[in-house]
C-alpha cells in the first residue's frame, strides 16, 4: 500500500494568513492526488483532483501544486470558512488511501 | 444536483452482518466513467477508503477487508449496496458513500454512523 504522510498534523493561523500543508507519498502516485476539507460533523469535500485541478465552485486562494512523490496545498489568504481539517488522497494504485489529516486552528 | 444518501442500522451485534444502501440521485451508474464508493472514518480518525463500482460493474476492495465486503449495484433503483460481514467493535464508524470519478470522490452522502456492541 502507498502511505500518505501529512504535515503538520495541526496547523494555528490566523485570518488573512497564506498557509501550506505538505503531503507525501511513500512511492510515486504521479499527479493523481486529490485534496479534500472536512469540517466537523460534516462530510469531505473535494477540493483540488490531480494535483493542481480546482473542482469547480471552489475558491481560488486554494491551490495545490506537486507531483511524484511532494504535494503541497496552499490557502492564500485563509478566510474564517477555511478552518477545518484537509486531507490528501492518491489515486495512482489501489488501494486508495488517505493522508491522516491537517486540522488547521485558529491562532 | 447530484446527491447521495446512506441508509442502513445504527447499531449491530459483534460478528453480525451490517448491509448500507446509498441511494443517489443527478446521475445514472450506467453512464461510462461513473462510480459510486464508500468510505469510512473511525470516531477522531482519518479516512479509510473500502470499495467502489463502476458503470460496468467494475469492482475493487481494500485488501485488508476484502473477505469481508461485497458491493453491488442496482442501475434501475439508483442504490449501491454494500455489506460487511463479521462486524466487530473496531468497524464502529461513519460510512459515506460518494460518486467517483475515476479515482476521485466528488460528491458525498451525509455519512451514517454504525456502532458494534453487544
Amino acid at each position: 500500500d502507498i502511505q500518505m504522510t501529512q504535515s503538520p498534523s495541526t496547523l494555528s493561523a490566523s485570518v488573512g494568513d497564506r498557509v501550506t500543508i505538505t503531503c507525501r507519498a511513500s512511492q510515486s502516485v504521479s499527479s493523481w492526488l486529490a485534496w479534500y476539507q472536512q469540517k466537523p460533523g460534516k462530510a469531505p469535500q473535494l477540493l483540488i483532483y490531480q494535483a493542481s485541478t480546482l473542482k469547480d465552485g471552489v475558491p481560488s486562494r486554494f491551490s495545490g501544486s506537486g507531483s511524484g512523490t511532494e504535494f503541497t496545498l496552499t490557502i492564500s489568504s485563509l478566510q474564517p470558512d477555511d478552518f477545518a481539517t484537509y486531507y490528501c488522497q492518491q489515486y495512482n494504485s489501489y488501494p486508495y488511501t488517505f493522508g491522516q489529516g491537517t486540522k488547521l486552528e485558529i491562532k | 444536483q447530484i446527491t447521495l444518501k446512506e441508509s442502513g442500522p445504527t447499531l449491530v451485534k459483534p460478528t453480525q452482518t451490517l448491509t448500507l444502501t446509498c441511494t443517489f440521485s443527478g446521475f445514472s451508474l450506467s453512464t461510462s466513467g461513473v462510480g459510486v464508493g464508500w468510505i469510512r472514518q473511525s470516531p477522531g480518525k482519518a479516512l479509510e477508503w473500502l470499495t467502489h463500482i463502476y458503470w460496468n460493474d467494475d469492482k475493487r476492495y481494500s485488501p485488508s477487508l476484502r473477505s469481508r465486503l461485497t458491493i453491488t449495484k442496482d442501475t434501475s433503483k439508483n442504490q449501491v449496496v454494500l455489506t460487511m460481514t463479521n462486524m466487530d467493535p473496531v468497524d464502529t464508524a461513519t460510512y459515506y458513500c460518494a460518486h467517483l470519478t475515476p479515482g476521485t470522490f466528488d460528491y458525498w452522502g451525509q455519512g451514517t454512523l454504525v456502532a458494534v456492541s453487544s
